[in-house]
């Protein structure tokens, strides 16, 4: 199985910080890693694909990179509707795996 | 619109089953990987099982394996997950998600639907 890490596990952001999430899988994954958004009850909302690639309608504020082990989601400059928890996901085989979640709070 | 409506939660006591269905529209159901997605009350999200457009490959989570069985019914555009011998464990928020078109299962989910509730308890 992969192993999708994530971390931190939270963090306190002001709007307008820059925020990095990141993920370590084991084994590498390739570049099938994804990231979701998810706000408390609602479901998850798709923002990167393929490790880098932006949703379509996802603000450019957000941005997704890395590669074999590592990968990184990025917030550059954080918006009031941004404050939500955060998932990788590797869809590279099965179980296709999750991170256990980041959540952005209001510092 | 592309979506996905889940429905079939409630309450079960364990040992009991209980059957989720999926509803597709907005887009072509038969050309698309479908998954099965939970998540336990205040916990992250748990892959549960992907089925693949002719359902000739499915694929499942240990925990789930031998009690949950996915299936779809592309001219209904429907995906199910019949659950049988539930466990508390198995609470959790249920959702839909439409996975990648085409013959590879790597790729995303997108959408997802808003979820259904199911509760394991006596």
């Amino acid at each position: 199985d992969i192993q999708m890490t994530q971390s931190p596990s939270s963090l306190s952001a002001s709007v307008g910080d820059r925020v990095t999430i990141t993920c370590r899988a084991s084994p590498s994954p390739k570049n099938f890693v994804n990231w979701y958004q998810q706000k408390p009850g609602e479901a998850p909302k798709l923002l990167v694909y393929g490790a880098s690639s932006l949703q379509r309608g996802v603000p450019s504020r957000f941005s997704g990179s890395g590669s074999g082990t590592d990968f990184t989601l990025t917030i550059s400059g954080l918006q009031p509707g941004d404050f939500a928890t955060y998932y990788c996901q590797q869809t590279y085989t099965f179980p296709q795996t999750f991170g256990q979640g980041t959540k952005v709070g209001v510092k | 619109d592309v979506q996905v409506v889940e429905s079939g939660g409630g309450l079960v006591q364990p040992g009991g089953s209980l059957r989720l269905s999926c509803e597709a529209s907005g887009f072509t159901f038969a050309t698309h990987w479908m998954n099965w997605v939970r998540q336990a009350p205040g916990k992250g999200l748990e892959w549960v099982a992907t089925i693949k457009q002719d359902a000739s490959e499915e694929y499942y989570v240990d925990s789930v394996k031998g009690r949950f069985t996915i299936s779809r019914d592309n001219a209904k555009n429907t995906l199910d997950l019949q659950m049988n011998s539930l466990r508390p464990e198995d609470t959790a928020v249920y959702y839909c998600a439409r996975g990648p078109g085409g013959y590879s299962y790597e790729g995303y989910y997108d959408p997802w639907g808003q979820g259904t509730l199911v509760t394991v308890s006596s």
